[in-house]
This record gives structure tokens, sequence and C-alpha cells, in this order.
């Protein structure tokens, strides 16, 4: 079945860092591809998302291009803020979702 | 955007008690609205499927008649935990489905932390 394999975390960076979580996915069609993110005791928000290869999504800072040759869907920002502490999902989608296993982010100041 | 609420944001019940959560699309009509279960610091679990009008579709391992799902209108789904028991305690999240294929899009309420006690 449809799966998606994230950067295991946590992931501890210094304000105005590179951030760079790793996701690739299993799909037997063509899903579109999701990044969430989920602030402490909230629920999830949709960062960014992507529906057919060579898409690029892009919001906040952070980006991500759907590739399907390589399977990915990495997720980057070019210079992170102590508001961006929070878990990042990677998720696909052909009606339901498939989860990552999440990767938790702080910045420090 | 689409903004989806679930109630009440926290709860408290004693073993053996049943629990309510409500979960409102408020700016959009869903036909599809999707229940999940977090455990601390993992991702999300789906528990089961709620489609407007006709019985949920529960995935496996979920027992349907602990977890009852009820999905009257189109922008109201609730799930009811009979019977609850401390191991029943859990962040519970709800979406509303957005969109056509391919464009599906989820949108996800703020959850709600079940504690039994």
């Amino acid at each position: 079945g449809d799966s998606v394999t994230q950067m295991e975390g946590p992931v501890t960076l210094s304000e105005e860092a590179f951030l760079t979580i790793n996701c690739t996915y299993t799909a037997t069609g063509y899903p579109s591809l999701f990044w969430y993110v989920q602030y402490p005791g909230e629920g999830l928000q949709l960062l960014l998302k992507a529906t057919k290869a060579d898409d690029k999504g892009s919001n906040k800072g952070f980006e991500a291009t759907y590739r399907k040759e390589t399977t990915s869907f990495h997720l980057e920002k070019g210079s992170v803020q102590v508001s961006d502490s929070a878990v990042y999902f990677c998720a696909l989608s052909d009606y339901k979702l498939s989860f990552g296993a999440g990767t938790t982010v702080t910045v420090r100041a | 955007g689409a903004v989806v609420s679930q109630h009440p944001s926290r709860v408290i019940c004693k073993s053996g008690t049943s629990v309510k959560i409500e979960c409102r699309s408020l700016d959009f009509q869903a036909t599809t609205m999707f229940w999940y279960r977090q455990f601390p610091k993992q991702s999300l679990m789906l528990m089961a499927t709620s489609n407007e009008g006709s019985k949920a579709t529960y995935e496996q391992g979920v027992e349907k008649d602990k977890f009852l799902i009820n999905h009257a209108s189109l922008t109201l789904s609730t799930l009811t935990v009979t019977s609850a028991h401390p191991e029943d305690s859990s962040f519970y999240i709800c979406s509303a489905l957005l969109g056509q294929s391919p464009s599906y899009e989820q949108y996800f309420g703020p959850g709600t932390r079940l504690t039994v006690t």
C-alpha cells in the first residue's frame, strides 16, 4: 500500500539556519503530497501541497518539490525562526491521508 | 480558508462513562470527515471515515461498537467513546475533506484531549 518515510528527529537548529526534512514515498498511483505542521497541543495545519510531478509547493518561506524520479518531497526553509518550532508531517493522499512519523523541529534563539 | 472546529477541546471522564466529541466544518459542507487518534510523540492513526448519511467505515483493529460515529449533516460529525477506559485516553483529531480528485485537501480540527480516570 501507499506509505511515507520521513526523516527521524528530533532536529535542533539555531535561528536563521537552513532546514531540510527528507520525505520519500511509495505509491501505486499519482497521489497528491502534503506537508502539515502541528504546534504543541493543537491540530494539524496544512503547510503546503503539490498535486503532480515537478510541482513546487510553498508557504511561509517553506518549499517542497514533488520529484517523481526520486519519489521524494523534501521540505526546506532557508532561514528558520523560533516560531517554526513544531512537528512536521509529510503525507500523501489519493483520498485518505497516509502520514509519515513526524519530525520534531526545535529552533533556538 | 476552510475552518474545522472540535468540541470540547479537553474532557476528563470517569471509567465506564461515555464521551461525545463534535467535529464541525464552519464555512463549507463536508460529505466526508475523518477521525484520527494520536498518541504522545507519534503520528496520526486513522480510525474511521465518516460519510454523511451513511455508516462510517472503520480501519482494521478499530472497534466500531466502542467508537460510535454519526455524520448526521454536511457540517457535523460526532465521535462517541462508549464505556471509556484509561487506555482510551488520547488526543482525538477530526478532519473534513474538501475538493475533488486529484486535488483533495483535508482540513483539521484543533483536537480533543480525552483523559479517562
